[in-house]
């Protein structure tokens, strides 16, 4: 069956960065890409970008520009989404999914908390 | 970007109730348009894409229509599990968006 398994829970500061992995298995992992989405505190869902498992390709929100990273390791399936300089707006819950265009399955979330 | 709205924000219906929600985007984006419910502390759950079709494993209660820049969601007779958040998503862009969502709660 299909998972995805998401990196546990974060706590940073403002200014540094985090890292979330994403561990796939169930389907053959380059035939697909990975989203992010990530999710405020009672707020909404918020696309951040994809990428893609076969080439690498990415497509990031234009507000993360320049912030994010996303890559992947297909020798583990194993994807990654690098958020950098944090502000506290950054806390939220962040998801990956499975494929752009409507994911179809999603991890468990990664709660990441931008504190002082 | 395209901008999706949603309407109502918040809809109180009971139990076997048929329930309508409407989403708009602010240019056509054909019929790329998908629908997630999402209850506290879970990840979203894709019900229908490409507009109308349903999931796999997706009760048929649930049904998509709408092309273009208006969409809407049916939920036939609504279950005690039905009780959630539903956001539409639309993937026609580079930029892919979300509505604000819908909480449908118990009336």
């Amino acid at each position: 069956q299909v998972q995805l398994v998401q990196s546990g829970a974060e706590v940073k500061k403002p200014g540094a960065s985090v890292k979330v992995s994403c561990k796939a298995s169930g389907y053959t992992f380059t035939s697909y890409g990975i989203s992010w989405v990530r999710q405020a505190p009672g707020q909404g869902l918020e696309w951040m970008g994809w990428i893609s498992a076969y080439n690498g390709n990415t497509n990031y929100a234009q507000k993360l520009q320049g912030r994010v990273t996303m890559t992947t390791d297909t020798s583990t399936s194993t994807a990654y989404m690098e958020l950098r300089s944090l502000r506290s707006d950054d806390t939220a819950v962040y998801y990956c999914a499975r494929g752009r265009d409507y994911p179809d399955y999603w991890g468990q979330g990664t709660l990441v908390t931008v504190s002082s | 970007d395209i901008q999706m709205t949603q309407s109502p924000s918040t809809l109180s219906a009971s139990v076997g109730d048929r329930v309508t929600i409407t989403c708009r985007a602010s240019q056509s984006i054909s019929s790329w348009l998908a629908w997630y419910q999402q209850k506290p502390g879970k990840a979203p759950k894709l019900l229908i894409y490409k507009a109308s079709s349903l999931e796999s494993g997706v009760p048929s209660r649930f049904s998509g229509s709408g092309s273009g820049t208006e969409f809407t969601l049916t939920i036939s007779s609504l279950q005690p599990d039905d009780f959630a958040t539903y956001y539409c998503q639309q993937y026609n862009s580079y930029f892919v968006t979300f509505g604000p969502g819908t909480k449908v709660d118990i009336k």
